[in-house]
Order: structure tokens, then sequence, then C-alpha cells
């Protein structure tokens, strides 16, 4: 069936890049996404990438796909301690009306 | 910006208890969907609702849950006979076209005792 693992802790300096990673398993997933889960709060769209893209940049976010691999990055530039936080990677398959979200990854940003 | 609304942010229930997570979606959204995470797990797809029924749902869907839209504006899930391992956040969300990503509310945080 459909799984997204991440991988659960990451910590990085303020200033520095952080790479939050993903593995999914379903290849007919035609949209990925990443969402920020700030405390005591709901899921934030940050972005997301169509299947037939390699990569997508939103100012400090940059999203590589590597389909053959069915791996998925998300590099924040410049990491602030505002984007400290938990952040999901999730998929939609062609035809499906659920889209699966992985554990998520906490962000952990020092000063 | 428009939000999806969540009442009550928290729900404290004795088992057996039937209880409704309330939603007020994005006035102009389609697609209606019930997540619900455990505390240090997974968020769990529970069910989507389109074009006033249920689309899809999962294992966790069981009897003891259905979902209504009575109005065109709320969007409730109902657990009919609570249990322990019911407790968890409870997560409403709308999207306005298919597969563009959803826009969540803050979540129902439900504790059966």
């Amino acid at each position: 069936g459909e799984d997204v693992e991440q991988s659960l802790f990451l910590s990085v300096r303020e200033g520095d890049s952080s790479v939050i990673n993903c593995t999914y398993t379903d290849s007919s997933s035609t949209y990925l996404y990443w969402y920020k889960q700030e405390p005591g709060a709901g899921l934030q769209l940050l972005t997301y990438i169509f299947s037939n893209m390699d990569m997508k940049q939103d100012q400090r976010l940059t999203v590589l796909l590597n389909k053959k691999d069915k791996h998925l990055s998300l590099r924040i530039a410049d990491t602030q301690t505002g984007d400290s936080a938990i952040y999901f990677c999730a998929e939609i398959y062609t035809g499906g009306f659920k889209t699966i979200f992985g554990a998520g990854t906490r962000l952990f940003v020092k000063a | 910006e428009p939000e999806v609304t969540q009442t009550p942010s928290h729900q404290v229930t004795q088992m057996g208890q039937e209880v409704i997570l309330r939603c007020v979606p994005i006035s102009n959204h389609l697609y209606f969907y019930w997540y619900r995470q455990i505390l240090g797990q997974k968020v769990e797809f529970l069910v989507s609702f389109y074009n006033n029924e249920i689309s899809e749902k999962s294992e966790i869907f069981d009897d003891q849950f259905s979902v209504e839209r009575p109005d065109g504006s709320n969007f409730t899930l109902k657990i009919r006979s609570t249990k322990l391992e019911d407790s968890a956040m409870y997560f409403c969300a709308s999207e306005g076209q298919s597969n563009y990503g959803y826009t969540f509310g803050s979540g129902t945080r439900l504790t059966v005792v």
C-alpha cells in the first residue's frame, strides 16, 4: 500500500541550509506536497510539485523530486528560528481522494 | 486569508459517549476531509467527502464514525460511542481544486476518559 517515510529529527544552526528528505512507495503518485505544522496549529501547505517536474523553487524553499528513486526533498535556505516546526511530506496518487502523510520531521533551529 | 474553522478546540468525553466535531470549511471549496493525529504518530486519513457523499474512507472510519454536511457550510464528524483509543487531534481540511493542496483547520483535541 501507499507509504511515506521521513526521518524524525533534524537540527541545524541559524543561517545554514536545512534539507528534509522523504521517500514514498506509490509509483503512481501524481502530486507531492510539503506541509508545515507549528506547535498547537494545523498543517499549513508550503509547496507542492507535480510528478512530471524535477525541481520547484519558491523563495527560500527548493523542492527536488527524484521519481526513479521515489525520493522527495525540501531545502530551506538561510534557515531561521521561525522555521522550527514539524515538516510533513505527503503524496496523492492518480484517481485518489486522499493524501497520504509521512510521520513528519521535527526541525530544530539553533541560534 | 480564508481559513478553516474547527470547534471546539478541546473536548473531553467519557468512554461510550457520542461526540460531534464541527468544521466550517472555506466557503467555495468543494472537497472536504477529516484526518486525525494520535500524539507523536502519523497524520492518518479518515474520510474524504465530495458532492455530498463520501469519496473514500479508511479502515479507521468504521460504523462508529459518520460525516455530514447538513447546511452547505458546516462539515461534521460524529463518533457514536467513543473509545479510549479515539483520543487524538482531529483535523478538518478543505480543498478548492482537486490535488492543489489542503487548507487545514487548527484541530480539535479529543480526550476520551
